[in-house]
């Protein structure tokens, strides 16, 4: 099993609709999670923590749950801008290590 | 700039032949990271650096790959005799210091490797 599990999608949306990604992680030790956003043949960058209480950015929304070891991001009001690779990370208590999940793919159709 | 950078951009080598990848992360990130990201795969650790700490090398595929770092700052990966299945692109990232649990990674755009 991979340390950090991600639907490879895609997931493809109209303009204006509200999708969620999923991703799980093995390691109950883990500690720090992010999301992630990777356009096309572009470097990773940071789209949110996720907080244990969850947290909201914007139209962006991530939830943590750590009983069943999973993170959302829910985004709402999708725009072709949002069209993106979004990467799953994870790092665990008392390491440096992030464990990235290969991304769930986006496409916010016109 | 005040970005990671990275050099090459692309670089496209035969088979056998050794490859030099830089990085020069942000002024003041002393945490520094390796990757690899293979198409359709996720990011694949390759090494760390940490001040003047020894470096945690375990994420190295081969002895073919060597990474240094100077002064803490610019770094280089090596690769010696390519094999085909090193294209891939090479991500470096930073990190600040301190305890911070959120603390983020900013990457550079990436070295594109092919070999042919």
């Amino acid at each position: 099993r991979k340390e950090v599990e991600q639907d490879p999608g895609p997931f493809n949306v109209p303009e204006g609709a509200t999708v969620a990604f999923n991703c799980t992680y093995s390691n109950s030790a883990s500690q720090s999670f992010f999301w992630y956003r990777q356009d096309c043949r572009k470097e990773p960058k940071l789209l949110m923590s996720v907080y244990s209480s969850g947290n909201e950015d914007g139209r962006f929304t991530a939830q943590l749950n750590r009983a069943s070891q999973y993170i959302s991001l829910l985004i709402r009001d999708s725009k072709l801008s949002d069209s993106a690779t979004y990467l799953c990370v994870v790092k665990g208590s008392g390491t440096y290590k992030y464990i990235f999940g290969t991304g769930t793919r986006l496409k916010v159709l016109a | 700039g005040a970005g990671v950078s990275q050099s090459p951009s692309n670089k496209v080598t035969e088979k056998g032949k050794d490859v030099e990848l830089r990085c020069d992360p942000i002024s003041g990130h002393t945490a520094l990271y390796w990757y690899r990201q293979s198409l359709g795969q996720g990011l694949e650790f390759l090494i760390y650096f940490q001040g003047n700490s020894a470096p945690d090398k375990s994420g190295l595929p081969s002895d073919r790959f060597s990474a240094e770092r100077t002064g803490g700052s610019v770094s280089t990966l090596t690769i010696q005799r390519t094999q085909q299945e090193d294209s891939a692109v090479y991500l470096c990232a930073g990190r600040g210091t301190g305890e911070n649990l959120y603390n983020e990674q900013f990457f550079g755009p990436g070295t594109r490797l092919t070999v042919l």
